[in-house]
């Protein structure tokens, strides 16, 4: 596609439902990346995909938190169990290997 | 863990004001980018360094590299209100991991 994609733009769930978060991204970009922004502050690291395959986990805040992808393509983001620390804005970037990356608007994410 | 400290936080100038913000690091990084991004919207990308030293001229935005490649610096000449924005620089490990890192954030006001 012409740039990253992410679903639901915006998302209001109740505490203790679980939400899933989509994101598409530029055709042919290898990486995926998903980034955690705080109102008001910086992007928290999440976690990188490689192709299909996560080397690097290392941000998802607890195991409520899982992410794969499937096709080298789509890249899914789930939380359990919501808890209202989790509302945020959720990015999505990719690129190529070693390449410059390109964000999606975000998805925001509001427990209530 | 790489971390990457930017300064000021957060920054109120007059329109036509020169600033200087700062992006530092005590890990070396194979590349540096920095990012605008409006609310509502996903950061966009204003340039990438590569090169220990390099400096990029965006119109009146100026950026470098660090020599050592562990800092950069953005130099805005003449503010205008449309440079408002949250900018953020983000480093790619020299590791090779390809894992970008991304700085604390300047929230700029003009």
């Amino acid at each position: 596609g012409a740039g990253v994609s992410q679903s639901p733009s915006n998302k209001v769930t109740e505490k203790g439902k679980d939400v899933e978060l989509r994101c598409d991204p530029i055709s042919g970009h290898t990486a995926l990346y998903w980034y955690r922004q705080r109102l008001g502050q910086g992007l928290e690291f999440l976690i990188y995909f490689q192709g299909n395959s996560a080397p690097d986990k290392s941000g998802l805040p607890s195991d409520r938190f899982s992410a794969e992808r499937t096709g080298e393509s789509v890249s899914t983001l789930t939380i359990q169990r919501t808890q209202q620390e989790d509302s945020a804005v959720y990015l999505c970037a990719s690129s190529l290997y070693g390449g410059t990356i390109y964000f999606g608007e975000g998805s925001w994410l509001t427990v209530v | 863990t790489q971390l990457l400290e930017q300064s000021p936080q957060f920054l109120s100038i007059q329109e036509g004001e020169n600033l200087t913000v700062y992006c530092n690091s005590s890990s070396v990084f194979s590349s540096l980018q920095w990012y605008r991004q409006e609310p509502g919207e996903g950061p966009v990308l204003l340039v990438t360094v590569v090169t220990g030293g390099e400096v990029k001229k965006l119109k009146r935005l100026t950026f470098q590299f660090g020599d050592a490649r562990k800092d950069s610096s953005l130099h805005i000449t003449a503010a205008q209100p449309g440079d408002t924005g949250l900018y953020l620089c983000a480093g790619t490990s020299a590791s090779g991991t390809y894992k970008y890192i991304f700085g604390t954030g300047t929230r700029l006001k003009v």
